[in-house]
């Protein structure tokens, strides 16, 4: 099946400082990736959609930017937290599909444990 | 939009037990459904799916039959294993979009 990597695996940073996730598709290319944050004992909220060379779309109440998201290649998009707060802490997963209609399979990063002090 | 219900846990079972979680869905049409499954500290991972009516997924030895009479997609396995201790997620695509709607996730815990 189709592999999608993220890195770093985890992380922990000062509050104020920035923060890059990597969300990398291994052997597929992937127009659209997307972005989900899950809190401890939730489900998966999506926070936004990355497209390939164009601006990402953002689901609504989630800071652009605050959480600025990059698609410069058809295998990796980047998720990058501005002057991070403990309330940014979380799990952050990316997932892309292999192909590009609505009901096709999304293939999962492993997630990224983002921890702000 | 489109939505799934899926049934709230935790669920604890023991080995070998029959395992069933609940799923229903709101949809315009017959979209995919799907169930994942999160291991510990893990992301998720494709369990199975359907992509029509009365078309049975499996994997692992799970099932989920989708149902347009009861809009339902109910996960079963018929002997858990300590190995299947997860959580799990019925999901399908809100309507027109790539993107996926996700259950609010189950717990499962097989004790030996």
């Amino acid at each position: 099946g189709a592999v999608v990597s993220q890195h770093p695996s985890w992380v922990i940073c000062k509050s104020g400082t920035s923060v890059k996730i990597e969300c990398r598709s291994l052997d597929f290319q992937a127009t659209t990736m997307f972005w989900y944050r899950q809190f401890p004992k939730q489900s998966l909220m999506l926070m936004a959609t990355s497209n390939e060379g164009s601006k990402a779309t953002y689901e609504q109440g989630v800071e652009k930017d605050k959480f600025l998201i990059n698609h410069a290649s058809l295998t990796l998009s980047t998720l990058t937290v501005t002057s991070a707060h403990p309330e940014d802490s979380s799990f952050y997963i990316c997932s892309a599909p292999t192909g590009s209609g609505v009901g096709e399979t999304q293939y999962f990063g492993p997630g990224t444990r983002l921890l702000v002090l | 939009g489109n939505s799934v219900t899926q049934m709230e846990g935790p669920v604890t079972l023991s080995e070998e037990a029959f395992l069933t979680i609940n799923c229903t869905y709101t949809a315009t049409g017959y979209p995919s459904l799907f169930w994942y499954v999160q291991y510990p500290g893990e992301g998720l991972q494709l369990l199975l799916k359907a992509t029509k009516a009365d078309d049975k997924g499996s994997n692992k030895g799970f099932e989920a039959t989708y149902r347009k009479e009861t809009t339902s997609f109910h996960l079963e396995k018929g002997s858990v294993q300590v190995s299947d201790s997860a959580v799990y997620f019925c999901a399908l695509p809100p309507g027109g979009s790539e993107k996926l709607v996700f259950g609010k996730g189950t717990k499962l815990t097989v004790n030996p």
